[in-house]
């Protein structure tokens, strides 16, 4: 138990489905991301949030699109998606953004399949 | 761009060996962390090395980070089936609120 938690564990949609991933943490912390692990390629970080306001978005496709409700809740809502996004997606969080002295808390992800 | 890359990318060894992973760039970081990523869970930290030469030591793991802080290494002693998992180094930016992955190596370790 991390103190972050991932909702949906498993999803399955289609390309034209719109769905959304959850995660909520209980650490008190004030950044959270959502990171993307393929089988082939290393983590890759997606959006960055930081007290609630996003502060890096790595050129990802505007068919994820991130939600931070407050400093507890992130989602990432999906829409029109291809099947090479099919993935693992993992949320975590941090105390703040010093995360290289710092550490990164991590949820059990998401695991999505895009049919 | 920063890139790390790990090797090897797969492992398997008996209960008992003695192993070792790498994890190399040719770019310099302000830190570098170790994590372990279980079957169905996300990636744990392990241990955050700073100092080039450094090595820190948790059980029967020893990390060390290189002189130039371009690279880093894990080895572990008298492997145990617990040790199975995927081993994932980051590197930190100058500014350390940026943290680049490495591939990982997955290790398993047969009882």
């Amino acid at each position: 138990e991390t103190g972050v938690t991932q909702t949906p564990r498993h999803l399955v949609m289609g390309m034209t489905n719109k769905k959304s991933l959850k995660c909520e943490q209980h650490l008190g912390h004030n950044a959270m991301y959502w990171y993307k692990q393929s089988a082939k390629k290393p983590l890759e970080l997606m959006f960055v949030y930081s007290l609630e306001e996003r502060v890096e978005n790595n050129s990802v496709p505007s068919r994820f699109s991130p939600e931070c409700p407050n400093s507890s809740h992130l989602f990432l809502h999906l829409h029109t998606l291809q099947p090479e996004d099919s993935a693992l997606y993992l949320c975590a969080s941090s105390q703040d953004r010093t995360v290289g002295t710092g550490e990164l808390f991590f949820g059990e992800g998401s695991r999505l399949t895009v049919l | 761009t920063q890139l790390l890359e790990q090797s090897p990318q797969f492992l398997s060894i008996q209960e008992g060996e003695n192993l070792t992973v790498y994890c190399n760039s040719s770019s310099v970081f302000s830190s570098l962390q170790w994590y372990r990523q279980e079957p169905g869970e996300g990636p744990v930290l392990l241990v955050t090395v700073v100092t080039g030469g450094e090595v820190k030591k948790l059980k029967r793991l020893t990390f060390q980070f290189g002189d130039a802080r371009k690279d880093s290494s894990l080895h572990i002693t008298a492997a145990q089936p617990g040790d199975t998992g995927l081993y994932l180094c980051a590197g930190a930016n100058n500014a350390g609120n940026m943290l680049t992955f490495g591939g990982g190596t997955r290790l398993m370790v047969k009882p």
